[in-house]
């Protein structure tokens, strides 16, 4: 048990359907993160909670819609998504400061059909 | 913006032997953090080290040491002892100390595939 954990840890999901996937933190941390991990790319920084609140969005399509209703959990809720958005999404967390590690939790792997 | 590079996509090393990973980034910050990760086949990641740019000391942990070369930009990651569990991806990953939106994020490279020969 790391601390972080996300569920599903496979998703099958068609282009029309909406989904969501879950993050929790065992860690009593204020930050958590949201990455996107696709074969041969770095991983990609999606979204950034502070204490509950989005502090960073890189220009992720709506189609992702992210949600932090407390500092211990996390969703990212996903609608109308495309193939290309197959991939492993890895939730993190995090203490404030810098010199802090973050952890991970085991991903999502997720099949857009 | 900064950038992480890994330019060896897969290595591989006998057990018992050392290899060194490599890694490069670009940043115009004096200070910020370095980060090993590792990802084993669970798909967990795992901080292996970390090395902080105002040090000039090497990190190290047990068999896994760096080469932190600041003015070169340089960060690679050396396992002494090679041993079967430490086969993986291994990615590097800075994180910046600077004001502003980015502080605290990690960038990663695109890793690097280890394997360990028995």
């Amino acid at each position: 048990e790391t601390g972080v954990t996300q569920t599903p840890r496979h998703l099958v999901m068609g282009m029309t359907n909406k989904k969501s996937l879950k993050c929790e933190q065992h860690l009593g941390h204020n930050a958590m993160y949201w990455y996107k991990q696709s074969a041969k790319k770095p991983l990609e920084l999606m979204f950034v909670y502070n204490f509950k609140e989005q502090t960073e969005n890189n220009s992720v399509p709506s189609r992702f819609s992210p949600e932090c209703p407390n500092s211990s959990h996390l969703f990212l809720h996903l609608h109308t998504l495309q193939p290309e958005d197959s991939a492993l999404y890895l939730c993190a967390s995090s203490q404030d400061g810098v010199n802090t590690e973050a952890f991970f939790g085991q991903g999502t792997r997720l099949t857009v059909v | 913006a900064q950038t992480v590079t890994q330019s060896q996509p897969e290595m591989s090393v006998q057990e018992a032997e050392t290899v060194t990973l490599s890694c490069t980034y670009d940043t115009s910050e004096s200070d910020y953090y370095l980060f090993w990760y590792k990802q084993p086949p669970s798909r967990q990641m795992i901080l292996v080290i970390r090395q902080e740019a105002y040090k000039q000391q090497n990190a190290t942990e047990n068999r896994f040491s760096v080469n932190f070369q600041k003015a070169a930009k340089s960060f690679s990651l050396k396992i002494s002892d090679s041993q079967l569990g430490d086969a993986a991806m291994y990615f590097c990953a800075y994180r910046s100390v600077e004001e502003g939106g980015s502080q605290g994020n990690l960038i990663f490279g695109k890793g690097t595939k280890l394997s360990v020969k028995p």
